[in-house]
């Protein structure tokens, strides 16, 4: 079936190791920011979301960190399952407005058993 | 199933022909928006409802696609003379805006358009 990952980027990780994945986002402006991750022939599925008041923000097994000062932000994936492989695209917003958001590229996580 | 709904998941049509696509979003959420995806990339923003208004329009969005939300619940997306470049994903997300707590947008699964 079609990839969803076609020509992106691949990070590989052996299974049980911790994963980072970086994005670079390019509005100054913007003050929220969403992980999805996206399997193939699905919709992006929400992950983790942090605001520009933050730097860090943790959830089940995946951390978000925020540097604002460089436009960069990261996901953190603790002890990775095969089930996370998957593209993983970063996205964020401008809250007030109408809050649509700008991917970033996407990257994707294969997992090796 | 309380998530975003999308209708049909597939749909693959002549080139000049009509199409029209559904998505019921998660109740109570008042904002909708629809995305293209191509293969290998991430979504683009076409366009935003809040309630039953349209507030905003990518470029992307050619007269010849039109979307409506007409009581501010389900929202079409209608493609005229379709062309083999709107061959793509086809993704509605929607939220509850101006929502501290829960401000993230839900996304459905998408249609898969194939124009022949």
């Amino acid at each position: 079936g079609e990839s969803v990952g076609l020509h992106l980027p691949t990070l590989s990780v052996q299974e049980g190791d911790n994963s980072i994945i970086n994005c670079a986002y390019s509005n100054s402006a913007s003050d929220y920011f969403i992980w999805y991750k996206q399997e193939s022939g699905k919709g992006p599925q929400f992950i983790i979301d942090i605001r520009s008041n933050m730097d860090k923000r943790q959830g089940q097994r995946v951390t978000v960190l925020l540097n604002k000062t460089v436009k960069h932000l990261s996901l953190q994936i603790a002890a990775t399952q095969p089930g996370d492989s998957a593209v993983y695209f970063c996205a964020e917003s401008i809250t007030g407005a109408n809050s649509k958001l700008t991917f970033g590229k996407g990257i994707t996580l294969s997992v090796r058993p | 199933d309380t998530g975003v709904s999308q209708n049909p998941r597939h749909k693959i049509t002549k080139r000049g022909q009509n199409v029209t696509f559904r998505c019921d979003p998660i109740s109570e959420h008042n904002r909708l928006y629809w995305y293209r995806q191509t293969l290998g990339q991430g979504p683009e923003f076409l366009t935003y409802f809040q309630n039953e208004a349209q507030l905003e329009k990518s470029r992307l969005l050619s007269d010849r696609f039109s979307a409506e939300r007409p009581k501010g619940s389900f929202s079409t997306l209608e493609i005229q003379r379709t062309e083999q470049g709107d061959s793509a994903m086809y993704l509605c997300a929607s939220s509850l805006g101006r929502s501290v707590v829960s401000p993230e947008a839900f996304f459905g699964q998408g249609t898969r358009l194939t124009v022949v």
